[in-house]
């Protein structure tokens, strides 16, 4: 089975411009979550969706960072406008329903903010 | 909040080591507690969970046993090898949602000398 595809894997941005970041997560999944990972905050959740729900977004986040589910299959995550600070390595991971199932990571999407 | 510390930093070890990294957490009830492993360019990878006390999660030769009296979940190893170079992420289920969030340690670095 196919795990968690991110595209692109490396995104260089100027600062003020939008990015889409893309997820898929593993088919029969309902569960979906976007992430920032830094060095020095670690991995720090932006968005929870279940079944295409949104379930939880980031406070810190919510102003710039928009996550969709378009369908069950497929996930973007929008910065708009980016900032320098943005720089970081984005994740997505994918889980199935049912509390303490784990989850199942994508490779990642590294941004770079100029 | 529900909350997790690990041992911060990087811990440097030679092959046949004996590796422990500390995880401690707060949440009431029995919260689900995870290990994670992530190597350079992917993201993390699921290792193995407990869910009640006393229970022992293990995979690859590492374990770790769920001890509510302490409120830890420390991960262990026997002897360590250069392969296990990697970052070692401590989570937590959360309870309330039923759902699958975690919340995730710092990470800690691994590294092991040949």
């Amino acid at each position: 089975d196919a795990g968690v595809t991110q595209t692109p894997r490396h995104e260089v941005a100027e600062k003020g411009q939008t990015i889409i970041l893309k997820c898929e997560p593993v088919s029969g999944h309902n569960d979906l979550f976007w992430y920032r990972q830094t060095k020095i905050q670690g991995l720090e959740l932006l968005s929870y969706f279940r079944s295409k729900s949104l379930m939880e977004d980031g406070g810190a986040f919510k102003d710039r960072f928009k996550a969709e589910m378009l369908n069950s299959s497929f996930s973007t995550l929008k910065i708009q406008p980016t900032e320098p600070k943005d720089s970081a390595v984005y994740l997505c991971a994918s889980s199935l329903v049912g509390g303490r199932s784990e989850q199942f990571f994508g490779p990642g999407t590294r941004l770079t903010v100029l | 909040g529900d909350s997790v510390t690990q041992t911060e930093g990087q811990v440097a070890l030679s092959e046949e080591d004996f590796l422990t990294i500390h995880c401690n957490y707060s949440a009431s009830g029995y919260p689900a507690l995870f290990w994670y492993v992530q190597y350079p360019g992917e993201g993390p990878q699921f290792l193995f969970r407990a869910s009640r006390d006393k229970e022992k999660g293990s995979s690859r030769g590492f374990e770790a046993t769920y001890d509510k009296g302490t409120t830890s979940f420390h991960l262990r190893k026997a002897s360590v090898q250069e392969s296990d170079s990697a970052v070692y992420y401590c989570a937590l289920g959360d309870q309330g949602s039923a759902g699958n969030k975690l919340t995730f340690g710092i990470g800690t670095r691994v590294l092991v000398r040949p």
